[in-house]
């Protein structure tokens, strides 16, 4: 079946830091991938998406590149802000958009 | 505001009794999903509903059942609830247009 594997954090780093968390993905067909965001108290979030191979999600200085040929879909930000500490959640959707299948969250802390 | 409401927001309970838990949107969707939330495990889907008529078991449905009153209205049941149903349980809407799913605050339940 579907599956998604995500680093385990938590991922601490200082302000304006450089962000990278890993998210790889196993599926049948040709998922759309996402990224979810939880913030502290709150339900998810949906923060970008890519629904083919080589687009680009991006929303609030987050990217992630939907790569077919490494099954990954790594999230990156260039500069970190205390208000960025969240959990993020790599996911796929199932061929017909109706299920989605989650990795087991990466917990950011940044510090001022 | 349109919104994904989850009531109680907290539950003590203890072990053996039955609980419900309730969701309610004013999206207009009319698919719904609840899901449970574990450290390091991700969200893991326990029922799923694409109409009123039509009500499915995910992975995790042992222990649980759900009802959907109305279009708006999907609730969950632990009939005897256990230690290890502690746990954040999460309710999603999607329109059948899109692949974004739309969660609500979360209920923490804890079984003593």
């Amino acid at each position: 079946g579907d599956s998604v594997t995500q680093m385990e954090g938590p991922v601490t780093l200082s302000e304006e830091a450089f962000l990278t968390i890993n998210c790889t993905y196993t599926a049948t067909g040709y998922p759309s991938l996402f990224w979810y965001v939880q913030y502290p108290g709150e339900g998810l979030q949906l923060l970008l998406k890519a629904t083919k191979a080589d687009d680009k999600g991006s929303n609030k200085g987050f990217e992630a590149t939907y790569r077919k040929e490494t099954t990954s879909f790594h999230l990156e930000k260039g500069s970190v802000q205390v208000s960025d500490s969240a959990v993020y959640f790599c996911a796929l959707s199932d061929n017909a958009g109706n299920m989605l299948t989650f990795g087991g969250g990466t917990r950011l802390m940044v510090k001022p | 505001d349109a919104d994904v409401t989850q009531t109680p927001r907290n539950r003590i309970t203890k072990t053996g009794k039955r609980i419900m838990l309730e969701c309610s949107q004013t999206k207009g969707h009319d698919r719904m999903y609840w899901y449970r939330q574990d450290p390091g495990l991700g969200l893991q889907l326990i029922y799923y509903s694409f109409d009123v008529k039509d009500i499915n078991k995910g992975e995790i449905s042992d222990g649980y059942s759900v009802s959907r009153q109305a279009q708006a209205k999907f609730s969950l049941s632990l009939e005897s609830a256990i230690p290890n149903q502690t746990a954040l349980y999460f309710c999603a809407t999607k329109p059948v247009s899109s692949y974004e799913q739309y969660f609500g605050p979360g209920t923490r339940l804890t079984v003593t």
